[in-house]
């Protein structure tokens, strides 16, 4: 069974770009999570999808959004970069709800210059 | 706001050696808690997961422990080989989310020596 798929797997943005960050889950899996880990603030929520539909958000700013498609399939999206959001970020999968053992892609390294 | 500390930070340890990473959390109210390990610039392996009212979980050479009450988490490593060299991370995941929404603690980096 293939794993969760980040695409692509590196990027680099200047600051006020946009920029759409893919993610596939494992076949089945209709629920999917995305974080954010810098050095400085380590592993963040950023916010989980179920079928469709945003689930729960963490606490960052508007300018990063995502949406889930039909197939499980996800994106997210960050407007107008700043330099803090260099950082890696990582799509997880599981099966339905929360609070089940999360599967990791190995994650997009945005660098924002 | 739930806060996650992991004791600590670095740990060097020769082959063979058994030893414990601690992970502790402000809130009781937790719906469960995973340890994960993530390899340099990778992403994170899920190794055990411990419900809430669970008291411990094992998997070949791992042991997890949960004391819920008192906001702390135990991962005991047996006979350490240098392939368990990684990044050993502690999630809890809240009630408030029924579990969606995991706050990560910083890691302990884990050497083995050969």
């Amino acid at each position: 069974k293939a794993g969760v798929t980040q695409t692509p797997r590196y990027l680099i943005k200047t600051r006020g770009q946009q920029v759409t960050l893919s993610c596939s889950p494992i076949s089945g899996h209709r629920s999917v999570s995305w974080y954010q880990q810098t050095p400085g603030q380590g592993l963040q929520f950023l916010f989980e999808y179920f079928s469709e539909t945003q689930r729960n958000k963490g606490n960052f700013p508007g300018r990063f959004s995502g949406r889930q498609f039909s197939n499980s399939r996800s994106e997210m999206n960050v407007s107008t970069l700043e330099l803090g959001d260099s950082a890696l970020y990582l799509c997880a999968s599981s099966l339905e709800r929360g609070g089940e053992k999360l599967f990791f892609g190995s994650g997009t390294q945005l660098s924002v210059l | 706001k739930q806060e996650v500390t992991q004791i600590p930070a670095a740990l060097s340890v020769p082959e063979g050696e058994n030893l414990v990473l601690n992970c502790s959390f402000t809130d009781s109210a937790i719906y469960n808690l995973q340890w994960f390990r993530q390899d340099p610039g990778k992403g994170l392996t899920s190794l055990l997961l411990i419900q809430s009212s669970q008291r411990e979980q094992t998997s070949g050479r791992l042991n997890a422990s949960l004391d819920k009450s008192s906001g702390r988490s135990t991962l005991y490593i047996a006979a350490s080989q240098p392939g368990d060299s990684a990044t050993y991370l502690c999630a809890v995941s809240d009630m408030e989310t029924s579990g969606s929404r995991l706050t990560f603690g910083e890691g302990t980096q884990l050497t083995v020596n050969p």
